[in-house]
């Protein structure tokens, strides 16, 4: 039942690991989004798919790749993972076009020691 | 480039009191604005938008809010607020010329409900 679902939901790893976060959606759109909450609870965009093809990619370093098998699915790649990637990555997607709000997933936790 | 401003990191209050939380955006172009709410350990949830048409918007659980564009603002109202009211409140603004569907996040407010 759930709309757009994330997971894992805590991530806990050491530096220089490489995992996944896998994000699912059922609600049919064609949007899908990451974003990354720092400490601070600061929201921003890190990558769009639009239909499986990359729309947004803002500045976000190499070590992280997202991959959009289908429209309905959208994960995370990171490799070589550092301290200060530990956020919460937040899945989400949207209709088509602009002035459609964008629906959340619950987020996954990653934290990185 | 756009920018979104929220005025207060933290704002207390007793519960069945009114709230206003403060937005202030700065935009070129038009723009589409939103609030959303996040409860601990969850995702974002929309409150509300504005998109065009009547400035004061209605949304869930009681919310409101004001587009006043000579002040670019979009403060967020409640008249009377529970316990379950605290959480952290985004206000994110999408450029209207975007297709993309992009949001840009102002830094979030705690609003803090005490009994």
């Amino acid at each position: 039942d759930t709309a757009v679902s994330q997971t894992p939901k805590y991530l806990v790893t050491q530096m220089g690991n490489d995992k996944s976060i896998k994000c699912e959606q059922n609600l049919g759109h064609d949007t899908m989004y990451w974003y990354k909450q720092d400490s601070k609870k600061f929201l921003k965009i890190m990558f769009s798919y639009n239909n499986k093809e990359l729309i947004i990619n803002e500045t976000v370093p190499n070590r992280f790749s997202p991959k959009s098998p289908d429209k309905a699915h959208l994960n995370l790649h990171i490799n070589s993972l550092e301290l200060g990637d530990s956020a919460v990555y937040f899945c989400a997607s949207s209709p088509n076009g602009g002035a459609k709000p964008l629906h959340f997933g619950n987020g996954t936790r990653l934290t990185v020691t | 480039a756009q920018s979104v401003t929220q005025l207060d990191s933290q704002v207390p209050v007793f519960e069945e009191a009114p709230v206003e939380l403060r937005c202030n955006y700065s935009s070129s172009v038009s723009v589409y604005l939103f609030w959303y709410v996040q409860y601990p350990n969850q995702g974002l949830q929309l409150l509300l938008k504005y998109l065009s048409g009547s400035t004061l918007v209605k949304g869930i659980n009681g919310f409101e809010a004001e587009f006043n564009k000579s002040q670019t603002s979009f403060h967020l109202r409640k008249p009377s607020v529970h316990i379950s009211d605290t959480a952290e409140y985004f206000c994110a603004l999408q450029p209207g010329s975007s297709n993309t569907g992009k949001l840009i996040f102002g830094q979030g407010t705690t609003l803090q409900v005490k009994p």
